[in-house]
């Protein structure tokens, strides 16, 4: 039973021009949201994170909207830049010390 | 700072070999944990530490063993390895509980159990 869904496995995007990560999630007690960048043969580094007081938190390029009752959040990367071709993790947790990852979506940002 | 460490970075086992990987921070952070990363499965908790001494199951605990004697430091041992066992591992650790607390990745451990 996967909580937290990645269902675009990967996703291309033209150098300069918006990408979109989706991530979905069923457990309603959820309340903390991350997202992790991973680029090969290292650690996920942390990324971004939104609290479910808010809908919106920005951070340079990146932005990440929470929307709790489609239980849906979205990363925005604004422009891409072929450095953020990597492995993205959606994750979540709720009143727990654990995070709960969803599959993760490989971004390819080309010239 | 080092950060989060891993040894060993691979490793090839024959089923019912028993390793033990060991984590090292130097963040002084409470908080330690061990993932592993499955194709299509991203990271599942094994086991985590909340400090020195502490140690709790995760998602998928069985047919592992951690230890935390020295807060600097998170041992995962498996004691006959099988080749459902065959995983990128990570550690990561944090200063305290999750919010406003990121975690911290080391590099992984490749473990191939044949």
């Amino acid at each position: 039973d996967q909580q937290v869904k990645q269902n675009s496995p990967s996703l291309s995007v033209q150098e300069g021009r918006i990408s979109i990560l989706n991530c979905d999630y069923t457990n309603s007690m959820f309340d903390y949201f991350l997202w992790y960048k991973k680029y090969p043969a290292e650690g996920p580094t942390f990324l971004i994170s939104i609290s479910s007081i808010k809908d919106k938190n920005e951070d340079g390029r990146f932005t990440v909207f929470l929307n709790k009752s489609a239980k849906h959040l979205s990363l925005h990367i604004v422009p891409s830049q072929p450095g953020d071709s990597a492995v993205y993790f959606c994750a979540a947790s709720g009143h727990t010390d654990k995070l709960i990852f969803g599959t993760g979506t490989r971004l390819q940002v080309f010239p | 700072n080092a950060g989060v460490t891993q040894t060993p970075k691979f490793r090839v086992l024959k089923t019912g070999q028993s390793m033990t990987l060991l984590c090292a921070q130097d963040m002084n952070h409470e908080y330690m944990y061990w993932y592993r990363q499955d194709p299509g499965m991203g990271l599942r908790l094994i086991h985590y530490s909340v400090g020195e001494g502490t140690t709790a199951k995760g998602e998928v605990p069985d047919g592992y063993n951690v230890s935390r004697l020295k807060k600097q430091n998170f041992l995962l041992g498996l004691e006959s390895a099988a080749p459902s066992q065959t995983s990128v591992y990570f550690c990561a650790s944090s200063y305290g509980q999750l919010l406003d607390n990121e975690q911290f990745f080391g590099p992984g451990t490749r473990l191939t159990v044949l």
